[in-house]
């Protein structure tokens, strides 16, 4: 069954360091999310991401976040200046283009700021 | 915040049906209820979704109430691999629409 992978799976970073979480969504999806889950805390979304865009970011989505889609596979994350409070499991969620489709999420990054 | 309220955690006996219940009493006519579950340091696995019919797939069961105000998720056969947050989750028929986790109920299944 086709599953959406995340690299690395555990990213250790110095704070105030750039860091880009890699995401290869399902084949023939067309729409992309990020979501975080501080440990021990809710699921939370972030942005999702349609058509080469944006479609809708949350307030924790701030300036030192962005994404993109540098190819036809792959979907990134990047905070530019990372800080404690970003340490986190961040997990990618693909979906297809079909109306009423479950998202499919990976198995995530763990992300922890030093 | 989430539209689904869910009891924080329950028990049950390994080989027995677990039966999940959720509360969605403020859904709209186009909302889909959704079943996801998290296994320790895992991302959410999609379990089963449903507008008004009771749904069925290899995974699960899910019962909607007719006046679509709450849900029941149940496991036929419950084995320790099914010890896991699960979350219910309403959603809309957007195609980009995002989810928006509760708390969930942590189940545990007792051997």
């Amino acid at each position: 069954e086709p599953e959406v992978t995340q690299t690395p799976s555990h990213q250790v970073t110095q704070m105030g360091q750039e860091v880009i979480l890699r995401c290869v969504p399902i084949s023939n999806h067309l729409y992309f999310y990020w979501y975080r889950q501080i440990l021990g805390q809710k699921v939370e979304f972030l942005v999702s991401f349609y058509n080469n865009e944006i479609s809708e970011k949350s307030e924790i989505f701030d300036d030192q976040f962005s994404v993109e889609r540098p190819d036809g596979s792959n979907f990134t994350l990047k905070i530019r200046s990372t800080k404690l409070e970003d340490s986190a499991m961040y997990f990618c969620a693909s979906q297809s283009s079909f109306s009423n489709q479950p998202q499919h999420f990976g198995d995530g990054t763990r992300l922890s700021i030093l | 915040d989430a539209k689904t309220t869910q009891p924080p955690s329950m028990d049950c006996a390994e080989g027995r049906a677990a039966n999940l219940p959720c509360n969605h009493s403020t859904i709209s006519g186009n909302e889909y209820v959704y079943w996801y579950r998290q296994i320790h340091s895992q991302g959410p696995q999609y379990i089963i979704h449903g507008l008004k019919n009771n749904e069925t797939n290899e995974m699960a069961s899910l019962i909607i109430t007719e006046d679509r105000k709450s849900s029941t998720l149940i496991l036929p056969h419950a084995t320790l691999r099914d010890t896991a947050v699960y979350y219910c989750i309403v959603r809309g028929e957007g195609r980009d629409d995002k989810i928006i986790f509760g708390k969930g109920t942590r189940l545990h299944i007792l051997p």
